[in-house]
């Protein structure tokens, strides 16, 4: 079953510095992976995606992530964290629906809790 | 902007009261899905309409039903609310092959 994996429930940063929200897949093929923020009851929003091509991926509000296919990572960055930064992300693979083909969804990790301290 | 939109925002009901929440798009995506998010936890995955076709997971509870009237518009109905079904309910929208998950802001379900 194609999967991601979050491993750290909560990641803790002070503003201003560098922040790394994990993530690892388990997928057959060519991964299709996608980082959303989610602020207290509020929707997903989508921060980027990879695709293919260019290994580091540059999305909204100043994140990126690295795609590294020798350590089946799909790690969330950004360069200074703020204190508006602070929600939880999910990292999420397009897993493939039976319903028909070119039919997906997403299949989401458990959700790393970022909190940025002022 | 083409957008998902859910409502109502908040929705209280009452243990076994009848309850639906809408979802409406203005994208023109040929599936929606509905997730649903319990309290610090990852989305799941309950249902989803390939155009008019409805998909049901295998696990969703029979308590949980959906109508999807037009290419616009879903609905989620729940039967008879039990206090494990609050949670957050997320709309979402794609198009074939098109890498893009549009969510709404979905609606938070609180049962009494």
């Amino acid at each position: 079953a194609q999967s991601v994996a979050q491993p750290e429930d909560q990641v803790n940063v002070a503003e201003g510095n560098p922040l790394t929200v994990k993530c690892t897949y388990s997928v057959s093929g060519n991964p299709y992976l996608f980082w959303y923020v989610q602020y207290p009851n509020r929707g997903l929003q989508f921060l980027l995606k990879y695709i293919t091509g260019d290994n580091l991926v540059k999305g909204s509000y100043g994140f990126e992530a690295e795609f590294n296919k020798s350590q089946t990572s799909f790690h969330l960055k950004k360069p200074s964290a703020l204190v508006s930064d602070s929600a939880l992300y999910f990292c999420a693979v397009r897993t493939s629906l039976y319903s028909g083909a070119g039919s997906y969804q997403l299949t989401f990790g458990k959700g790393t809790k970022l909190s940025v301290i002022p | 902007d083409a957008m998902v939109i859910q409502n109502p925002r908040y929705q209280v009901t009452q243990f076994g009261k009848p309850v639906t929440l809408s979802c409406s798009q203005t994208l023109n995506h040929n599936v929606m899905y509905w997730y649903q998010q319990k309290s610090s936890q990852a989305p799941k995955l309950l249902f989803h309409y390939y155009d008019k076709d409805f998909n049901n997971e295998a696990d969703t509870p029979d308590n949980f039903q959906s109508r999807r009237p037009n290419t616009s518009f879903c609905f989620l109905d729940i039967r008879s609310p039990g206090l494990g079904d609050a949670a957050m309910y997320l709309c979402a929208t794609s198009r074939d092959r098109e890498k893009v998950y549009t969510f709404g802001s979905g609606t938070r379900l609180t049962v009494v």
